[in-house]
C-alpha cells in the first residue's frame, strides 16, 4: 500500500513569485485535504478536493486554489506569494471511513 | 466556531515517567477525536483515534478516552522512552454536507531525556 507523496520537499521562492506543490495520494483514497503549517503551529485547514471539486475551504484567500485529477493526485497553487506563506504545506488523503494519511510535507520558504 | 486547546510544552520528562497531555475542545455536535505525533522534519502521523463518547483510543502504549462530560482527550502514557520525543498534536474531524476538515490544536512538544 503506498503512501501520500508530496513533492518538492522544500523549495525557496521570492516574494510575488507563484508556486506549484504536488501530492499523489495513498492508493484507494479519493478525497485530498491541504493544511498549511506554520513554525510552532498546528496545521491550518485550506480546503478539500472530492471528485475533482472543492467542496469545503478554510479561511485562506483566493490566491490559494488547487486541483485534483483524475487519479485522485492534487496540486496547490499559490500566486503572488507572501513572506506570511513560508510554512509547512501538508497533504492528506482519506476515504470515508478510512481515515486521513499524510504526507512528509513540502517546506516553503519566501524570501 | 470548533477549537482545541492543548497544555502548552516543551514538557521535559526522564525516560520511564508518566506523560499526560491535555485536551479540550469546543464543538457542536458529534466529532470524531484524534491525536497525532509529528517528528522532526517530518508529516503527521495518527497515533490513536476515537469516535464517540467514552472510546477509548491506544496505541504504542499510549492511550485516550474521549470524554464527553468534561470535553476532554487527554493523552497518557505510562512509561515513556526517548524515542517519544515529538510534536503531539490534539485534533478533533466534523463531517458537514459531506465533507470534513481536522482542527487542530497549537501541538505540545515532548521531550524525554535518558
Amino acid at each position: 500500500e503506498t503512501g501520500v507523496t508530496q513533492s518538492p520537499t522544500h523549495l525557496i521562492k521570492t516574494r510575488g513569485q507563484q508556486v506549484t506543490l504536488r501530492c499523489s495520494s495513498q492508493s484507494g483514497h479519493n478525497t485530498v485535504s491541504w493544511y498549511q503549517q506554520a513554525l510552532g503551529q498546528g496545521p491550518q485547514f485550506i480546503f478539500q478536493y472530492y471528485r475533482e471539486e472543492e467542496n469545503g475551504r478554510g479561511n485562506f484567500p483566493p490566491r490559494f486554489s488547487g486541483l485534483q485529477f483524475p487519479n485522485y493526485s492534487s496540486e496547490l497553487n499559490v500566486n503572488a506569494l507572501e513572506l506570511d506563506d513560508s510554512a509547512l504545506y501538508l497533504c492528506a488523503s482519506s476515504k470515508v471511513g478510512y481515515g486521513y494519511t499524510f504526507g512528509s510535507g513540502t517546506r516553503l520558504t519566501v524570501v | 466556531g470548533d477549537s482545541v486547546t492543548q497544555m502548552e510544552g516543551p514538557v521535559t520528562l526522564s525516560e520511564e515517567a508518566f506523560l499526560t497531555i491535555n485536551c479540550t475542545y469546543t464543538a457542536t455536535g458529534y466529532p470524531s477525536l484524534f491525536w497525532y505525533v509529528q517528528y522532526p522534519g517530518e508529516g503527521l502521523q495518527l497515533l490513536l483515534k476515537a469516535t464517540k463518547a467514552d472510546d477509548k483510543g491506544s496505541n504504542k502504549g499510549f492511550e485516550a478516552t474521549y470524554r464527553k462530560e468534561t470535553t476532554s482527550f487527554h493523552l497518557e502514557k505510562g512509561s515513556v522512552q526517548v524515542s517519544d520525543s515529538a510534536v503531539y498534536f490534539c485534533a478533533l474531524l466534523k463531517i458537514t454536507d459531506s465533507w470534513g476538515k481536522l482542527q487542530f490544536g497549537a501541538g505540545t512538544q515532548v521531550v524525554v531525556t535518558p
